[in-house]
């Protein structure tokens, strides 16, 4: 069974640094991109970007890009999210997701992470 | 950015009815297009794909259509269980945006 499991709630002040995951199990976690999604009530549903763990190739869109950092551990299956200096219009729940190949859509969900940055 | 625009934002529709959401993209996405399904406190959950496939174990009164510019959700005969949020999503180019959702109700 494809799985997507994502860490656990997070509260953070302004300016801290943060890094969550997301571990798949149940296919072979270097052959899919794993995506990160941004969900807040104003702004809906927001594409932040990929990695393909094989290569580690990673595409960002451009309204993330130099915000966030995107990575992959293959030895662990476990793919990375991570800022370096947190905002408050940073809090939301960020889910993770698989596709197999360009144009795929995202085919399996992680439960989401729930970030709460305030001072 | 490729902008995803759907209509409605909100719908309210009585059990057994047939209801379409259309999903329109600013620029030509061929079949690029992806629906999902989100309920509250739940992620969202792929319906269709490539415009018109459907999921592997979504129920079949759930169908799609549309290429280019303009695509459309059906649900044949809504049953209170699709009391959600839908979602488009272009999957032609980066970023790979999101519609910014109709809220299904069930009246």
């Amino acid at each position: 069974e494809v799985q997507l499991v994502q860490s656990g709630a997070e509260v953070k002040k302004p300016g801290e640094s943060l890094k969550i995951s997301c571990r798949g199990s149940g296919y072979r976690f270097s052959n899919y991109w794993i995506g990160w999604v941004r969900q807040t009530p104003g702004k809906g549903l927001e594409w932040m970007g990929g990695i393909f763990p094989y290569d580690s190739d990673t595409r960002y869109s451009p309204s993330f890009e130099g915000q966030i950092t995107i990575s992959a551990d293959k030895s662990s299956n476990t793919a990375f999210l991570q800022w370096s200096t947190l905002k408050a219009s940073d809090s939301a729940m960020y889910y993770c997701a698989r596709r197999s190949l360009d144009y795929s859509p995202l085919d399996y969900w992680g439960q989401g992470t729930l970030v709460a940055v305030s001072s | 950015d490729i902008q995803l625009t759907q209509s409605p934002s909100f719908l309210s529709a009585s059990v057994g009815d047939r209801v379409t959401i259309t999903c329109r993209a600013s620029q030509g996405i061929s079949s690029y297009l992806a629906w999902y399904q989100q309920k509250p406190g739940k992620a969202p959950k792929l319906l269709i794909y490539a415009a018109s496939t459907l999921q592997s174990g979504v129920p079949s009164r759930f169908s799609g259509t549309g290429s280019g510019t303009e695509f459309t959700l059906r649900i044949s005969s809504l049953q209170p269980e699709d009391s959600a949020t839908y979602y488009c999503q272009q999957l032609n180019s980066n970023p790979h945006t999101f519609g910014q959702g109709t809220k299904l109700e069930i009246k």
